[in-house]
């Protein structure tokens, strides 16, 4: 499968710990994206990587989620003191491309998150 | 900030059927790229069809086609031949770049039912 991937698929974790997800983007995409999604809305951007590259990210990224692509390929998220606000689905998606115009993103299964 | 609106949050057709799932979004540019996202159960989004605001033609995939309606800030999408394959979620999304590091913005999706 040469998809986005995404790990784990489900994580259940008490309030206060800390969680990570990891994302492998298609090989050949330079562009990754992390998103949000939460129970009867749609993905809701959180953050950008060009290569390795952190060049956005939204105000929704509050300090406790810190993101990195450190080698411009896989991708983690990292959710520090988790909240039970922050249960959701997480999506990754990747892309490639260079200047404004990219190609089709394409995302990954996501990984969801229960705070309890 | 851009917005986008389904204002149905889900609709039903019986198979073999056309569908039209509607769309607005609220932008001040005058070139953005719009998307038609569909998200099956497995959770996975699937770009369906996508539209350069700078195109006047609408955009068509299959049985897929767009109504793009730049003045009135529109972009539904019809679904021809509807099948039991095209249930899911879809969400309409608007990215100024169409690929870049603005991400894509999404609306709160429709639920689509298809009835044998």
């Amino acid at each position: 499968d040469t998809g986005v991937s995404q790990d784990p698929r489900h994580k259940i974790t008490k309030r206060g710990q800390n969680v990570t997800f990891r994302c492998d983007p298609i090989s050949e995409h330079n562009r990754l994206y992390w998103y949000r999604q939460t129970l009867g809305q749609g993905p809701e951007f959180l953050t950008y990587f060009q290569n390795e590259a952190q060049l956005e990210k939204s105000r929704l990224l509050s300090d406790r989620f810190s993101a990195e692509r450190p080698k411009g390929s896989f991708s983690t998220l990292e959710i520090q003191r988790t909240e039970q606000g922050d249960s959701a689905m997480y999506l990754c998606a990747s892309s490639s491309g260079t200047g404004a115009l990219g190609t089709e993103a394409f995302f990954g299964q996501g990984t969801r998150l229960t705070v309890v | 900030a851009q917005t986008v609106t389904q204002s149905q949050p889900e609709m039903s057709v019986q198979e073999a059927e056309t569908v039209t799932l509607s769309c607005t979004y609220d932008t001040s540019e005058s070139d953005y790229y719009l998307f038609w996202y569909k998200q099956p159960p497995s959770r996975q989004m699937i770009l369906v069809i996508r539209q350069e605001a700078y195109k006047q033609q609408n955009a068509t995939e299959n049985r897929f086609s767009v109504n793009f309606q730049k003045a009135a800030k529109s972009f539904s999408l019809k679904i021809s031949d509807s099948q039991l394959g095209d249930a899911a979620m879809y969400f309409c999304a608007y990215s100024l770049s169409g690929g870049g590091a603005d991400g894509l913005t999404f609306g709160k999706g429709t639920h689509l039912i298809i009835q044998p």
